[in-house]
């Protein structure tokens, strides 16, 4: 899937900050950070529509999205805990309402 | 409480069987029934989905019967081949909620033996 592009894909941290950045070429107006752990469904941190925040999950302060335009998503992770090694993925809809989510390749994050 | 559950957690078939995945959910406002396939190492990709107003949606080898006055819904697989092993989840919204908020199953496992 090269129409949503995530980077890093792979990210081993100590306790440092970091950025994960997204990229769609879909033309979607809503763009997510999901965060699925081992074994585990896919579950939302953050939903933005048209560049503005409508959905933050309960997540941790440590967590800080960004939309800088309507096609790119980053998130700041500042002093990671073990807890946040899971795999995060950006997606995206051409809606925020029953409209198909496209899933990036997602970034995997060890937190060592 | 978990909104959207799927059974059976895994399950194996041989190829040319036909596999049969369960899920319910418990909110009578979810109208849209979306099922994800994914793979190790890849995202979730939409495989097939289904309306509330319908009860059946079919593509290719993939069906999904829905019943609605029991909340429940099913994905099968016919003709089953190992490239489709791979970890199923279904999911659920209420479109007119706007949220956006997409409640994903636990995902079903599914292993294709040749």
């Amino acid at each position: 899937n090269t129409k949503i592009t995530q980077s890093p894909r792979y990210l081993i941290l100590g306790r440092a900050n970091k950025s994960l950045e997204c990229e769609q070429h879909l033309g979607h107006n809503a763009m997510y950070w999901y965060k699925q752990s081992a074994e585990k469904p896919p579950e939302l941190m953050f939903l933005y529509n048209l560049k503005q925040l409508i959905r933050n999950e309960t997540v941790p302060s440590r967590f800080i999205p960004e939309c800088p335009d309507s096609s790119k998503l980053l998130l700041h992770i500042s002093a990671v805990d073990p807890e946040d090694s899971a795999v995060y993925f950006c997606a995206s809809s051409h809606t925020v309402s029953g409209n198909t989510l496209y899933f990036g390749e997602g970034s995997r994050l060890i937190v060592v | 409480q978990q909104q959207v559950r799927q059974s059976p957690q895994s399950l194996t078939v041989w190829e040319g069987e036909t596999a049969i995945l369960n899920c319910s959910y418990e909110n009578s406002a979810f109208d849209y029934f979306p099922w994800y396939q994914q793979f190790p190492g890849e995202g979730p990709a939409l495989l097939i989905a289904i309306r509330s107003v319908s009860d059946k949606k079919e593509d290719g080898r993939f069906t999904i019967f829905f019943n609605k006055r029991e909340k429940k819904l099913s994905l099968h697989i016919t003709d089953s081949q190992p490239g489709d092993s791979a970890t199923y989840f279904c999911a659920a919204s209420e479109t007119g909620a706007n949220t956006g908020k997409l409640t994903f199953g636990h995902g079903t496992i599914l292993r294709v033996h040749p």
